[in-house]
């Protein structure tokens, strides 16, 4: 079974703060995915990242930045936290050697306020 | 741009009636398309996709959706709901190519004893 862990479920932090958020999976997959979940909203695309040390913006990449340096791992960093980031955070990973290419798989999410 | 309409932002089903969930999609080729459910407070599990072959597809916990090209739809069924399905779910559309899911903004179940 595809595995993929954040390293919080629940997080609480004060504006400001550089805060670090970390995703691990273990079925090397390619592809791993950062996303924000807020009521009425859905998912929205943070970032991506196809390879090591790669990575592309996704829809609301402002305020955000990621980081890559293995390919089991993919961390968020929030440089300077703020009330409005406060929200649910998912990471999810595929693999595109395998059909369907872009099924992706979820960790539990973590749940962060800023306060 | 391709996007995906839920239309329901939420749906309250008595236990023990049949459940359809909508999703339309806006693509012009055969998308990938994929249903998630999310329990609260978790992350998101795969229920079912469609990606080629027989357009009514089985999932897990008895769900099954049906891909309707002529309608650009690809709804959610389930015969006969346990409280246990009380959640969100997601609809999830993509091309072949691309590695980006596009999401529905979900429908939240809500079941009634």
């Amino acid at each position: 079974d595809v595995k993929v862990t954040q390293s919080s479920r629940y997080l609480v932090k004060r504006t400001g703060e550089k805060v670090f958020l970390e995703c691990v999976q273990d079925m090397d997959h390619e592809n791993m995915f950062w996303y924000r979940q807020d009521p009425g909203l859905g998912l929205r695309l943070i970032y991506f990242s196809y390879d090591v040390k790669m990575k592309e913006k996704g829809d609301i990449p402002e305020g955000y930045s990621v980081s890559r340096e293995k390919k089991e791992r993919f961390s968020l960093i929030l440089e300077s936290a703020s009330t409005n980031q406060t929200s649910m955070y998912l990471c999810a990973s595929s693999s595109p050697l395998a059909e369907p290419y872009n099924e992706q798989f979820f960790g539990p999410g973590t749940r962060l306020t800023v306060l | 741009a391709q996007s995906v309409t839920q239309p329901d932002i939420h749906i309250t089903v008595s236990e023990g009636a049949s459940l359809e969930l909508r999703c339309n999609y806006s693509y012009g080729a055969t998308p990938y398309l994929f249903w998630y459910v999310q329990s609260p407070g978790q992350g998101l599990q795969l229920l079912l996709k469609y990606f080629s072959g027989d357009t009514l597809v089985q999932g897990i916990k008895g769900f099954e959706a049906e891909f309707k090209r002529s309608q650009s739809s690809f709804n959610l069924r389930k015969p006969s709901v346990h409280w246990s399905d009380a959640a969100e779910y997601f609809c999830a559309v993509a091309e072949k190519s691309n590695y980006q899911l596009i999401w529905g903004a979900g429908t939240k179940l809500i079941i009634k004893p």
